[in-house]
């Protein structure tokens, strides 16, 4: 089975610190995306990433910086946390293919709150 | 503007009580549809891939179908194991996916 670790399940942090979000997949997997859930909004994308040092932005960069300097490791950075950065946070990773698309293995989600 | 629409945001059902949820999309050159699950403090766990109209997948109570501009997800005789948040979401072609907004199923008992 396919695991996507999130390094902490919960955080806390102050206005204006770097935030970090760590995300480690073992299934070789080239494709890796960071979403944020949030209440009647439901899953936005931050960003993603079809390769090492390869970054694209997604629907909500403003605010947030990636890293992938490994295949496994997709980072998420905040780089001034503020309060409306509270949010849960998920990372995916999937399978690149020519063909038929797969679907994204998610892991089980930082809740990050910014006092 | 790709959207993707599901209804009811909740729905409650007895024990056995079959029922149907829907995912209404509106994109472009569609990929490809997917359905996850989703328990609480959990992230989306996967459930099916459909990729053309009239393609049905089936696992245990559940059964999706996807039509030229909708899915659904059909629950028969659902268990209170199966409450959960179940998340459509569509890929376009060279892009990421785009996730509709849930629909929380509580099913008693």
């Amino acid at each position: 089975d396919v695991k996507v670790t999130q390094s902490s399940r919960y955080l806390v942090k102050r206005t204006g610190e770097k935030v970090f979000l760590e995300c480690v997949q073992d299934m070789d997997h080239e494709n890796m995306f960071w979403y944020r859930q949030d209440p009647g909004l439901g899953l936005r994308l931050i960003y993603f990433s079809y390769d090492v040092k390869m970054k694209e932005k997604g629907d909500i960069p403003e605010g947030y910086s990636v890293s992938r300097e490994k295949k496994e490791r997709f980072s998420l950075i905040l780089e001034s946390a503020s309060t409306n950065q509270t949010s849960m946070y998920l990372c995916a990773s999937s399978i690149k293919t020519g063909g038929s698309n797969q679907p994204q293995h998610f892991g089980d989600g930082t809740r990050l709150s910014i006092l | 503007e790709d959207q993707v629409t599901q209804s009811p945001e909740a729905l409650r059902l007895q024990e056995g009580e079959s029922s149907s949820l829907n995912c209404s999309y509106t994109v472009s050159g569609l990929r490809g549809l997917f359905w996850y699950r989703q328990d609480p403090g959990k992230g989306p766990e996967f459930l099916f891939t459909l990729y053309s109209a009239g393609e049905e997948k089936e696992k245990e109570r559940l059964k999706a179908t996807l039509t030229k501009k909708e899915s659904f997800l059909h629950i028969t005789a659902p268990k209170p194991e199966d409450s959960a948040t179940y998340l459509c979401a569509v890929e376009k072609a060279g892009t990421a996916l785009i996730f509709g907004k849930g629909t929380t199923l509580s099913v008693s008992s």
